[in-house]
């Protein structure tokens, strides 16, 4: 079970839309629309913003929307805001009952 | 709102066991899953285990040989032993509910995090 993999880092200026990959494996993102994604914000424990591959729980902007192209999953944030500069991490059903993370990737607001 | 809180030594010595404590509280424990998730310092999120409240559970492939995910729905609580611990189990440790979707596979609460250091 390898880790799903996410580019180390992006960034985007306010306003601009950036796009996150998670790139996996048939056996894991191709596989299963269960792909979530979290945003994690130094010393704090992630949040959900994505499930089930494009779906916002309540509470999340509009701003974030999520997709998936065979074993290729991404977040796309438009409309970035300062307060979006933070870790964000993919995570997908692996089969067996099994869960994998992507490494992780830190969003940089410019 | 639901609300977990995990417990935990803080430091173990190599070749312990490492026991920890999730604790839910403002809900009950019952009809859902339950995760740990992990973090090791400056490194990325890594799936641990998982528990229905019936007791069926679930283990990473590369750590399952060390571990042991269980449940008490009485007091509320599910725990997570990892056996002859060493220096790549120093880490943040996080307990999650999944979410209650068909897949149950999106974490949407998680307790604050323990601090874990395995050293001697």
């Amino acid at each position: 079970q390898s880790a799903l993999t996410q580019p180390r880092s992006v960034s985007g200026s306010p306003g601009q839309s950036v796009t996150i990959s998670c790139t996996g494996s048939s056996s894991d993102v191709g596989g299963y629309n269960y792909v979530s994604w979290y945003q994690q914000h130094p010393g704090k424990a992630p949040k959900l913003i994505i499930y089930d591959v494009d779906k916002r729980p309540s509470g999340v902007p509009d701003r974030f929307s999520g997709s998936k192209s065979a074993n290729t999953a991404s977040l796309t944030i438009s409309g970035l805001q300062v307060e979006d500069e933070s870790d964000y991490y993919c995570c997908s059903y692996a089969g067996r009952s099994t869960r994998v993370f992507g490494g992780g990737t830190q969003l940089t607001v410019l | 709102q639901v609300q977990l809180q995990e417990s935990g030594p803080g430091l173990v010595k190599p070749s312990e066991t490492l026991s920890l404590i999730c604790t839910v509280s403002g809900g009950s424990i019952n009809g859902y899953y339950w995760s740990w998730i992990r973090q090791p310092p400056g490194k990325g999120l890594e799936w641990v285990a998982f528990i229905y409240y019936s007791g069926r559970t679930s283990y990473n492939p590369s750590l399952k040989s060390r571990l042991t995910i269980s449940i008490d729905t009485s007091v509320n609580q599910f725990f997570l032993n990892v056996r002859s611990v060493t220096a790549a189990d120093t880490a943040i440790y996080y307990c999650a509910r999944h979410m209650d979707t068909p897949g149950n596979e999106a974490f949407d609460i998680w307790g604050p995090g323990t601090v874990v250091t395995v050293s001697s």
